[in-house]
């Protein structure tokens, strides 16, 4: 079946100008996770979506960044006034429910990643 | 802070050699993740070891887990070129208000050479 979708899978803005990044979870997937790539700090999470419900957005970097999830499905990172240093790839991930449920145990499965390089 | 630590950070290895890397972590997971990235693609995951002892195998590569030690290593036997990638640990956040949230170590890049 299809996989976790992410796009566009690359994204070339100048410094200042807002982007989108969207992010097509598995079917049915309630959990979702957003995570970054960068050179300098490696692999990190950014936010988790429970339903449209975001408990956790501690990764976040600073207040340019926001996300939102629509109808238990689809979700958009957007990144305000963008910067040099958010140049990464952008990785997004879904599991059927966040962690584990009734003693079962629920994998994330990860996006091909949207590469977003900041001029 | 949930800390998850690799080593080494670059391997350079000769075909038909073994090699081990190392991943320490801070504080107790349910369970902890081995995944494979080439070079502009997304995480493949290799192998999830759930429980102390653990050890699972998969062609040249084998993973173990120690929770005692918080520590997981990946085996690499018999390197071939094949194997070049980077190499991430993680564990998943058994609770709270981060249910399932991944934290990664820093990734291992391997480069397998004749």
């Amino acid at each position: 079946g299809a996989g976790v979708s992410q796009s566009p899978s690359n994204k070339v803005t100048e410094k200042g100008k807002d982007v989108e990044l969207r992010c097509d979870p598995i079917s049915g997937h309630t959990a979702l996770y957003w995570y970054r790539q960068s050179l300098g700090q490696g692999l990190e999470f950014l936010i988790y979506f429970q339903g449209n419900s975001a408990p956790d957005k501690s990764g976040l970097p600073s207040d340019r960044f926001s996300a939102e999830r629509t109808g238990g499905s689809v979700s958009t990172l957007t990144i305000q006034r963008t910067q040099q240093e958010d140049s990464a790839v952008y990785l997004c991930a879904s599991s059927l429910v966040a962690g584990r449920q009734g003693g079962v145990s629920y994998e994330q499965y990860f996006g091909p990643g949207t590469r977003l390089t900041v001029t | 802070e949930l800390k998850v630590e690799q080593n080494p950070l670059f391997l350079s290895m000769q075909e038909g050699k073994n090699y081990t890397i190392y991943c320490n972590y801070s504080t107790t997971s349910d369970r902890l993740y081995w995944y494979r990235q080439d070079p502009g693609k997304s995480l493949e995951s290799l192998f999830v070891l759930l429980s102390n002892g653990a050890v699972k195998q998969e062609g040249r590569l084998m993973a173990s887990l120690d929770t005692k030690a918080r520590l997981s290593t990946l085996h690499i036997t018999a390197a071939v070129h094949d194997l070049s990638a980077t190499y991430f640990c993680a564990i998943r956040n058994a609770g709270g208000t981060s249910y399932g949230k991944l934290t990664f170590g820093q990734g291992t890049i391997l480069t397998v050479h004749p």
